[in-house]
């Protein structure tokens, strides 16, 4: 089982739909999560940190943490073309290397105009 | 607040060629320092990461080595270019408090070995 596990899709919303991404983990000591955005060609870059069980909100940007379930999810809200990318889960180990993450592989988002 | 800088942007080596790339940080102290490599549409791959002046891991055995001379530069290098070698590098820091803390990347260099 890989550590963390992404959908790779490609995923395809219309324009102004709402956008879900899902990400599960092995490590049930992990206490922190992290999505990055990746646009074609670029670096990864961090849109949205958890540490709790809940949603956490920041603008169009939802991300749901479910610890039990061992699952991390980004939702995506009124979906623009802008938001097509490759978004990835992040996931520190609850032990060891504090210092690394385990990156998923990243799904594909393309949001169609 | 933090920057990192990579740097060159692309580059075309022959092989056989060595390698240097640079990457540094501003605005930080004693930070964590990461390099990656990411094939054309694959993940993302870890190479080396430090944690200060001199301490280095490796995390894929080949042909590649890192150095951190300096708390805020970090250096990968190759004696000898290969095919394989080809991919986007990209540099990353983190924060060294405790807890768990997300990484943050350059903007990348892209290498093509020719």
């Amino acid at each position: 089982q890989k550590e963390v596990e992404q959908n790779s899709g490609p995923l395809s919303v219309p324009e102004g739909a709402i956008a879900s991404l899902n990400c599960t983990y092995s490590d049930r000591g992990s206490q922190s999560f992290f999505w990055y955005r990746q646009y074609s060609g670029k670096s990864p870059e961090l849109i949205m940190s958890i540490y709790s069980n809940g949603d956490k909100e920041d603008g169009r940007f939802t991300a749901q943490l479910n610890k039990a379930s061992q699952y991390v999810s980004l939702l995506i809200r009124d979906s623009q073309p802008s938001d097509s990318a490759t978004y990835l889960c992040a996931v520190p180990p609850s032990s060891g290397s504090a210092r690394q993450l385990t990156f998923g592989s990243g799904t594909q988002l393309t949001v169609l105009p | 607040s933090q920057t990192i800088h990579q740097w060159p942007a692309t580059l075309v080596q022959p092989v056989g060629s060595p390698l240097s790339l640079e990457c540094t940080v501003e605005g930080t102290s004693n930070p964590n320092l990461y390099w990656y490599r990411q094939a054309a549409g694959r993940g993302l791959q870890l190479l080396f990461y430090s944690v200060g002046i001199g301490q280095i891991s490796s995390e894929v055995p080949q042909n590649l080595s890192a150095s951190r001379p300096q708390d805020r530069q970090f250096i990968l290098s190759s004696k000898k270019l290969l095919l394989s070698d080809s991919g986007f590098y990209l540099c990353a820091w983190s924060a060294r408090t405790g807890g768990k803390q997300p990484q943050h990347f350059g903007d990348g260099t892209r290498l093509s070995i020719l």
